[in-house]
């Protein structure tokens, strides 16, 4: 199975920061890699797709980068509703997995 | 507007068949691939398998011979069912469209005990 490792696994920062989460796939995994949003009780948030392509409807605070086998996320202008849980997730080769998610809270 | 919701039993016992359904609206299940994802308390998120209407099916090796999905165009739902469950069955259970998860259900939690 591919491994996904994300860093840091917890994040303090204030709100108007900007931060930036990485992700590494065990093996080359091209751009098949999305990054989503879950807050506690909700339904998982999609932001980005295909590493740097933006979901309809996701401000533009948010962006990707990366191919291969390193990947970003990046949130500028952290606003309160940002404060959640982001994971990363390849969909390369099956089985798919996933990040063991980054925690951003609030300084 | 894609809107997905779980449901089923929140409470199995160990040895039996955890069945959940996936309610699909504001889309067709006679498109895309559709996936299963749990994450027990305090672990991280596991891929179980998806299903395309055609009948294709892709389940996560490490449950395969457990793990049944099926979909229903006339009722536009999915379902998942699960077998000999045990106290590691116990999740939160995800429904999701596509293998990369562009839209999620909230999450369902059952738990496995006697």
């Amino acid at each position: 199975d591919i491994q996904m490792t994300q860093s840091p696994s917890s994040l303090s920062a204030s709100v108007g920061d900007r931060v930036t989460i990485t992700c590494r796939a065990s093996q080359d995994i091209s751009n098949y890699l999305t990054w989503f949003q879950h807050k506690p009780g909700n339904a998982p948030k999609s932001l980005i797709y295909a590493a740097s392509s933006l979901q309809s409807g996701v401000p533009s605070k948010f962006s990707g980068s990366g191919s291969g086998t390193d990947f970003t996320l990046t949130i500028s202008s952290l606003q309160p509703e940002d404060f959640a849980t982001y994971y990363c997730q390849q969909y390369h080769t099956y089985p798919l997995t996933f990040g063991q998610g980054t925690k951003l809270e609030i300084k | 507007q894609v809107q997905l919701q779980e449901s089923g039993p929140g409470l199995v016992k160990p040895s039996e068949t955890l069945s959940l359904t996936c309610a699909v609206s504001g889309g067709f299940v006679s498109t895309y691939y559709w996936s299963w994802i749990r994450q027990p308390p305090g672990k991280g998120l596991e891929w179980m398998g998806y299903i395309h209407y055609s009948g294709i099916t892709n389940y996560n090796p490490s449950l395969k011979s457990r793990v049944t999905m099926s979909l229903d165009t006339s009722k536009n739902q999915f379902s998942l069912k699960l077998t000999s469950v045990s106290a590691a069955d116990t999740a939160v259970y995800y429904c999701a469209r596509d293998t990369a998860m562009q839209h999620w259900g909230q999450g369902t939690l059952v738990t496995v005990s006697s």
